[in-house]
């Protein structure tokens, strides 16, 4: 069974500066995907990143990146350049070879302070 | 917007009520989620449905009852719930399981009193 493990509750940045959220996993799978999402206060869930098992190259989007480590089985998102709209719980979640589950791992917390 | 539409944002109910949590997506998604969302606990994966057929059941107690008339609406029909079942719940749908196909209502925060 695929497992997602974030190891930090809750985390603060100073607005500009960069942050690394981590996040590990534990998959048998060969094949995998990997996400993150940001959940503002209002509830919804909002897709950030993407990383396929396969790709051998970090994924980015604007000032999200995820630093990819195969052989750890890390994937870590760096969030560039904070914001305060940036403060919000962030999910690391994956889907598995086959079928179509996402599993989420706990969240963290980020707070951006000016 | 975000492409999946769920109803009521809020709901607030007796745990002898029944009461129908709705989701509607127009993104031409074949496969649609229930998730919830208690404090301080992961997402729960409920019930995954692709092309209306339910796939998965995660261990879900029979007061949660699904429906997925068509690709595009998906309800839970709740019955007898318990107050640990206050909750956030949210729906999903997707095309396909990579690339972020993944999309989200904004959920239904339920409260059972």
């Amino acid at each position: 069974a695929q497992k997602i493990t974030q190891t930090q509750p809750g985390m603060f940045v100073q607005e500009k500066e960069a942050v690394t959220l981590d996040c590990t996993y534990d998959t048998s799978d060969q094949s995998y995907g990997l996400f993150w999402y940001k959940q503002p206060s209002s509830g919804e869930m909002i897709f950030l990143i993407y990383q396929g098992s396969y790709d051998e190259q970090n994924a980015t989007e604007g000032r999200y990146s995820l630093n990819f480590q195969k052989a750890r089985k890390s994937a870590n998102l760096v969030i560039s350049a904070s914001q305060l709209g940036d403060s919000a719980m962030y999910f690391c979640a994956m889907t598995e070879e086959y079928g179509n589950k996402l599993v989420f791992g706990a969240g963290t917390i980020l707070r951006v302070k000016s | 917007e975000t492409g999946v539409t769920q109803t009521p944002r809020h709901l607030v109910m007796g745990m002898t009520n029944k009461k129908s949590l709705k989701c509607e997506q127009h993104l031409g998604h074949n496969a649609m989620y229930w998730y919830k969302q208690s404090a301080k606990k992961p997402l729960e994966l409920m019930f995954v449905y692709n092309f209306k057929e339910q796939t998965e059941n995660n261990s879900v107690p029979s007061r949660f009852s699904p429906e997925c008339p068509n690709s595009s609406h998906l309800f839970l029909h709740l019955h007898t719930l318990q107050p640990e079942d206050s909750a956030l719940y949210l729906c999903a749908s997707s095309q396909e399981n990579r690339g972020g196909g993944y999309t989200f209502g904004s959920g239904t925060r339920l409260t059972v009193v």
